[in-house]
């Protein structure tokens, strides 16, 4: 059963820092990497998709890396921003769509 | 991107009444639709799997007649709880997968039954 672990749980960090939130996962077997943001209790909006050919991909100051070899995946923020407080969720496709445990973000003002 | 719509967007019932939620792909004819639940502070539990046409696929411990899944066209899909009681409150989210199998999620529902 594939098992998806987000660390660390909760960051907070002062506004203009530089972020990393980490997803590791342990089978291989996996075809895409998604990154979602919830803001709460709200739904879940689409960051980054890797397809399982990809090892990375961008989007403004997201960057999101996957290394299926050693079972992790990486979002990197830069310049965080209050705005970019929320919970963010990996998520991988296998047989069915696995979700992490999330990671709860406080960029500070 | 697909542009998923869930209807409505909170909903309060009594106890024994039971309500339904629509999930709408806007801009995408989904053949599957998914139907997942969330508990305040963790992650979303996969429930069902909505099949356009055909019965649902039900996730091991969700009771396939509580939670009432038709998908009658390939762009709606709906979840009716049966008899809710308190502990069905949650916030209920919908998603599809688009062709190039990325993910979409509805807005979600917060269900509460007092």
């Amino acid at each position: 059963k594939q098992e998806v672990t987000q660390i660390p749980a909760a960051l907070s960090v002062p506004e203009g820092e530089n972020l990393v939130l980490n997803c590791s996962f342990t089978d291989s077997a996996i075809y895409n990497l998604q990154w979602f943001r919830q803001d709460p209790g709200k739904g879940l909006t689409s960051l980054l998709l890797i397809q399982s050919s990809q090892r990375e991909q961008t989007s403004g100051r997201l960057n999101a890396s996957l290394d299926k070899s050693s079972g992790r995946s990486t979002l990197y923020i830069a310049a965080s921003q209050p705005g970019d407080s929320a919970t963010y969720l990996c998520a991988f496709t296998g047989n069915q769509f696995y979700f992490g445990t999330g990671t709860s973000l406080t960029v500070i003002p | 991107g697909a542009v998923v719509s869930q209807h409505p967007s909170w909903v309060i019932c009594k106890s024994g009444t039971s309500v339904k939620i629509e999930c709408r792909s806007l801009d995408f004819q989904a053949t599957t639709m998914f139907w997942y639940r969330q508990f305040p502070k963790q992650s979303l539990m996969l429930m069902a799997t909505s099949n356009e046409g055909s019965k649902a696929t039900y996730e091991q411990g969700v009771e396939k007649d509580k939670f009432l899944i038709n998908h009658a066209s390939l762009t709606l899909s709906t979840l009716t709880v049966t008899s809710a009681h308190p502990e069905d409150s949650s916030f209920y989210i919908c998603s599809v997968w688009d062709s190039d199998t990325e993910a979409f999620f509805g807005q979600g529902t917060r269900l509460t039954v007092v």
